[in-house]
């Protein structure tokens, strides 16, 4: 089965600077999906950035862009020019592209953003 | 963008009574939807999975009759959760994906359930 872990419970980061939230996963396949979602204090889930496991280049989305390494299983989402709105919780999350359609979520960074 | 509207936001009841949370797809169509459940400061637990028109798929460990989920139409999903216990208190979130896997799901604002 699919694991994703997250091994950071809490990171913080001044503003206006740059913070990597780690990501890594297990799987057998080589076909699937990574995401990244934000939940800040609304609870209100936020698709953040997304990656197809076939794709080699790296995703970017603004101020976020993913290191993604397949052989490594690695999935870390870097954060550029921090800005307070980008306090919340970060899920980074696993889907197969085959059989089962659910999201495998990790257990969560806590991102602060201080001033 | 695809919207999923999920109802109550919040709501209390009474040990033993049961409590039906909405979730909607607004300007799009889901076969599959799917409920979570969060504790506080945890992850997203995936309960079950929502078809249209078919029997719900529930994870290991969920209870059928304790968390009954319908998903009658192509645009509404309903997770009632029966005989309430203050246990059962949480926050339920529901989602959806609208077309491709690579778009990921979209997420309801969620629902804060109290038992008292």
């Amino acid at each position: 089965a699919q694991t994703v872990t997250q091994s950071q419970p809490e990171m913080s980061v001044q503003e206006a600077e740059t913070v990597t939230l780690s990501c890594t996963y297990d799987t057998s396949e080589s076909d699937y999906y990574l995401f990244w979602y934000k939940q800040p204090p609304s609870r209100q889930m936020i698709l953040v950035i997304r990656q197809e496991a076939y794709k080699q280049q790296n995703a970017t989305e603004n101020r976020f862009s993913v290191n993604f390494q397949k052989a490594a299983k690695s999935f870390s989402l870097k954060i550029s020019d921090s800005q307070l709105g980008d306090a919340a919780m970060y899920f980074c999350a696993y889907r197969s592209s085959r059989g089962t359609d659910k999201l495998i979520f990790g257990t969560g960074t806590r991102l602060q953003v201080f001033p | 963008g695809a919207v999923v509207s999920q109802h109550p936001s919040r709501v209390i009841c009474k040990s033993g009574t049961s409590v039906k949370i909405e979730c909607r797809s607004l300007d799009f169509q889901a076969t599959t939807m799917f409920w979570y459940r969060q504790f506080p400061k945890q992850s997203l637990m995936l309960m079950a999975t929502s078809n249209e028109g078919s029997k719900a798929t529930y994870e290991q460990g969920v209870e059928k009759d304790k968390f009954l989920i319908n998903h009658a139409s192509l645009t509404l999903s309903t997770l009632t959760v029966t005989s309430a216990h203050p246990e059962d208190s949480s926050f339920y979130i529901c989602s959806a994906r609208r077309g491709a896997a690579y778009y990921g799901y979209t997420f309801g604002s969620g629902t804060r359930l109290t038992v008292v």
